[in-house]
């Protein structure tokens, strides 16, 4: 069966520091993989995409980056931390086709100081 | 691009009762959507989608229906009980090699006993 994993579960950075979050899926191939941000009380929003290694699709602009160095693995980048980059981020993952369920990873619950 | 509006943005229903959340869509080319649910400080697990070329799904106590002519669907649960207790979220999205998911602003739903 496939399981996602996202690391750290929650981490505390100060303002203008970097951060790393990474994804991995097991079980599958090929897979469409997904960075969301959810803000307190808030909906998701996605903010990458990726298709397979190397493609990255940015849907909102913003102090954050994504790279997907290999098949099953995805990880979300900031140089410099803001406040406004608090929140919980979420990775999924979903087969390459239409109509198919995103499965979401545990999350990682970020606050910048 | 595209725009979820969900409503309401909290209900509080008698356990054994009915709860309807609706959500309505901006961008005709939309053919998925699903419905998550999401309890306190975990990831969001859908619980029911539906496709465009269909107007109504049932899973046991739940059923989500769709009007494409009007871009709205809803979310019914019937015979309510406490576990149903979570913020559920509506999504859309047109596949475009991968499949974008815009969310609803969720709707925090209260069973009380």
């Amino acid at each position: 069966s496939q399981t996602i994993h996202q690391w750290p579960a929650t981490l505390v950075q100060p303002v203008g520091s970097p951060l790393s979050l990474e994804c991995t899926v097991e079980g599958t191939s090929n897979p469409n993989l997904y960075w969301y941000r959810q803000a307190a009380g808030r909906g998701l929003q996605l903010l990458f995409y990726s298709v397979g290694i190397g493609q990255i699709s940015s849907e909102v602009p913003q102090n954050l980056s994504a790279s997907r160095p290999q098949d099953r693995q995805f990880i979300l980048s900031s140089k410099k931390l803001l406040l406004s980059d608090s929140g919980f981020y979420l990775c999924a993952w979903s087969v390459r086709l239409d109509y198919n369920e995103q499965f979401f990873g545990p999350g990682t619950r970020l606050t910048v100081l | 691009g595209e725009n979820v509006e969900q409503h309401p943005s909290t209900l509080s229903v008698q356990e054994g009762d009915s709860a309807v959340i609706k959500c309505t869509y901006s961008d005709s080319a939309s053919n998925y959507f699903p419905w998550y649910k999401q309890e306190l400080g975990k990831r969001p697990q859908l619980i029911i989608d539906i496709r465009s070329n269909v107007g109504e799904k049932k899973d046991q106590r739940i059923a989500v229906t769709l009007n494409k002519t009007a871009k709205h669907f809803s979310l019914h649960i019937t015979e309510t009980q406490p576990e149903d207790s979570a913020v559920y979220f509506c999504a859309a999205s047109a596949y475009q090699g991968a499949q974008k998911l815009v969310f609803g602003q969720g709707t925090r739903l209260t069973i009380n006993p």
